[in-house]
């Protein structure tokens, strides 16, 4: 079946960068957007930005400023980077397949990122 | 406060049905597809209704899903205590150019 694993550091020291990848299994990278999403502890989902399989990019104008993401077909990975990252992008980050009509319709298990001061 | 508007908290019995509310604006449940996620505790998010109304295969037709205007509806029929969870929509939204999310609406069975 379709599976999604996160990884990348726990901790993060502030002003510096969140680095995330997301291993995909069971599934072609071709013909759907790769996500990430995140959710600060105790709070709700907050979309991220996606990538396509050809490496076109959208992101939330909220972060864009200092979100990028990667696709690597071969390796069946995609990636986020988060720069000048503060106490507020502490949070679990899941990285999701994504279908038409921005339908998140695969997640992964979500990997917690602390940001320390 | 998120632009898309949930009930905080709604819960039922054993059998019973609820509905969960997801009220937005022309911009964007009045345009694009709502599609709902459940979160079970400690859980990754998952998929439960695509285009309003579309279940993926694994989410058995006891859920159910409705829009009309600017508004969508989760309903939950012989509601089980393993559908105690949180419930989110989510829809594109053309203002702010991006995927939104309700601010989550916490189900609890009696």
């Amino acid at each position: 079946q379709v599976q999604l694993q996160e990884s990348g550091p726990g901790l993060v020291k502030s002003s510096e960068t969140l680095s995330l990848t997301c291993l995909v299994s069971g599934s072609s990278l071709t013909s759907y957007y790769w996500s990430w999403i995140r959710q600060p502890p105790g709070k709700g989902l907050e979309w991220i930005g996606y990538v396509y399989y050809s490496g076109n990019t959208k992101y939330n104008p909220s972060l864009k400023s200092r979100v990028s993401i990667s696709i690597d077909t071969s390796e069946k990975t995609f990636s986020l980077k988060v720069t000048s990252v503060t106490a507020a992008d502490s949070a679990v980050y899941y990285c999701v397949r994504t279908a038409s009509a921005e339908s998140f319709d695969i997640w992964g298990q979500g990997t917690m990122v602390t940001v320390s001061s | 406060q998120s632009v898309l508007t949930q009930p905080p908290s709604v819960s039922g019995t054993p059998g019973q049905t609820v509905t969960i509310s997801c009220s937005g604006s022309s911009s964007n449940t009045g345009t694009y597809a709502v599609n709902w996620y459940q979160q079970v505790s400690g859980m990754a998010p998952k998929a439960l209704m695509y285009s309003h109304n579309q279940r993926p295969s694994w989410v058995p037709d006891r859920f159910s899903g409705s829009k009309s205007g600017t508004s969508a509806s989760l309903a939950i029929n012989g509601l089980q205590s393993e559908d105690e969870a949180y419930y989110y929509c989510a829809a594109w939204d053309d203002s702010l150019n991006a995927v939104i999310f309700g601010g989550g609406t916490k189900l609890t069975v009696l």
